[in-house]
């Protein structure tokens, strides 16, 4: 079974829009972490985000945020005032076992 | 950020030859790890080490061997090269602070091609 899931493989959103990018994660786990990592096109993968599950506030890093639904095992990434920067493939990931578990990727285009 | 640092970063080679990618990080991190990724697809972890002469394999079956001599170098083998070896291969690093868990860096990766 997938321990991460990224369920839109594609998405795009004109520049200056706001776009949230879902993930669904497993564990049994009661304290874990999480990551939001973003993959510029032929560039380094980056760590963008980061949220404790011990703590309830969501987190935020300028324009990106997070909504993590523990209860839900969800942790979707919203990027708002999107820039042509933010074109990149996203990666959702989750600290397991001490081995990082990521998921599929989605590919975002930001549209002039 | 971590400094962590991947050479080559491409690299064009014959079937059965023997190469090393290089990996480095500046940071004395003790955690280091070894990825393989297709273009535009998930990674798959193929070996990780807790620290100096400790290696472990990953997920992702791999031929490919690495050593940890050195706390700031984890360097992957292939003894043969072979066209399925073809992929790119990121590097990383992790550390680990109280109450914030543990955090991994990447290093700009290597884009092997074998013919």
């Amino acid at each position: 079974a997938q321990t991460v899931t990224q369920s839109q493989p594609e998405m795009s959103v004109q520049e200056a829009e706001t776009v949230t990018l879902s993930c669904t994660y497993d564990t049994s786990e009661n304290n874990y972490y999480l990551f939001w990592y973003k993959q510029p096109p032929s560039r380094q993968m980056i760590l963008v985000i980061r949220q404790e599950a011990y703590k309830q506030q969501n987190a935020t890093e300028n324009r990106f945020s997070v909504n993590f639904q523990k209860a839900a095992k969800s942790f979707s990434l919203k990027i708002s005032d999107s820039q042509l920067g933010d074109t990149a493939m996203y990666f959702c990931a989750l600290i397991r076992a001490n081995n990082l578990f990521f998921g599929t990727g989605t590919r975002l285009t930001v549209i002039p | 950020e971590a400094d962590i640092y991947q050479t080559p970063r491409y690299l064009v080679i014959g079937t059965g030859k023997k190469i090393t990618l290089e990996c480095s990080q500046t940071m004395g991190h003790d955690k280091m790890y070894w990825y393989q990724q297709d273009p535009g697809m998930e990674l798959h972890l193929i070996h990780y080490s807790y620290g100096v002469n400790s290696t472990e394999k990953g997920d992702l079956s791999s031929e490919s061997t690495v050593s940890r001599i050195r706390t700031e170098h984890f360097p992957l083998t292939l003894e043969s090269a072979r066209p399925s070896h073809t992929s790119q291969y990121l590097c990383a690093s992790s550390e680990y602070r109280s109450g914030m868990g543990e955090t991994q860096y990447f290093g700009p990766g290597t884009r092997l091609l074998v013919l």
